[in-house]
């Protein structure tokens, strides 16, 4: 039973503009969220995190939206880069010491 | 800072071999530790954990076994390999609840 869902498997953006990634879940004892961006062959790398009493949180070119009455979450990369193209992990946790991991959606930023 | 190192890196193995993947973390006391596997294309799918040592928890039942004899090592292993074993293993440590999940380089295995 998959309680993080990224229901957009690919998503392909020009150089310059938004990158908007969507992650829902089912899972109304998450309570923390967070974004992981992975390169083939190696390991994810943390990006942003939000605590379930916030409903934004910013660092840099990224931002977390967390809107809990809707199960949903979504990343924002302002201004994309070619860097940026990665595959891109949603993933929560609740009381426990686990994360539950979406599958994941791969950003393409054209030059 | 900390560190986490996984190896080897690549491993093809044939079927009915045993397995040791070793992971170590760096630069903290007891971290939580895990063992994911992702299979091609999809997720990241939890094997184990481990809040201390000799202290394993198993999320999925399957052929691989997990254990922590040290503060920061945590070891997967297999008594005997079967196809579906083939996959990209990746270690991760955290200091805590509500702390990211920091991950090591993974190891690509592959059974023959």
């Amino acid at each position: 039973d998959q309680q993080v869902k990224q229901n957009s498997p690919s998503l392909s953006v020009q150089e310059g503009r938004i990158s908007i990634l969507n992650c829902d879940y089912t899972n109304s004892m998450f309570d923390y969220f967070l974004w992981y961006k992975k390169y083939p062959a190696e390991g994810p790398t943390f990006l942003i995190s939000i605590s379930s009493i916030k409903d934004k949180n910013e660092d840099g070119r990224f931002t977390v939206f967390l809107n809990k009455s809707a199960k949903h979450l979504s990343l924002h990369i302002v201004p994309s880069q070619p860097g940026d193209s990665a595959v891109y992990f949603c993933a929560a946790s609740n009381t426990d010491y686990k994360l539950s991991f979406g599958a994941g959606t791969t950003v393409t930023v054209r030059a | 800072s900390q560190t986490i190192h996984q190896w080897p890196a690549t491993l093809v193995q044939p079927v009915g071999s045993p397995l040791s993947l070793e992971c170590t973390v760096e630069g903290t006391s007891n971290p939580n530790l895990y063992w994911y596997r992702q299979a091609a294309g999809r997720g990241l799918q939890l094997l184990f954990y481990s809040v201390g040592i000799g202290q394993i928890s198993s999320e999925v039942p399957q052929n691989l076994s997990a254990s922590r004899p040290q503060d920061r090592q945590f070891i997967l292993s297999s008594k005997k390999l079967l196809l579906s074993d083939s996959g990209f293993y990746l270690c991760a440590w955290t200091s805590g609840r509500r702390q990211p999940q920091h991950f090591g380089d993974g190891t690509r295995l592959s059974i023959l």
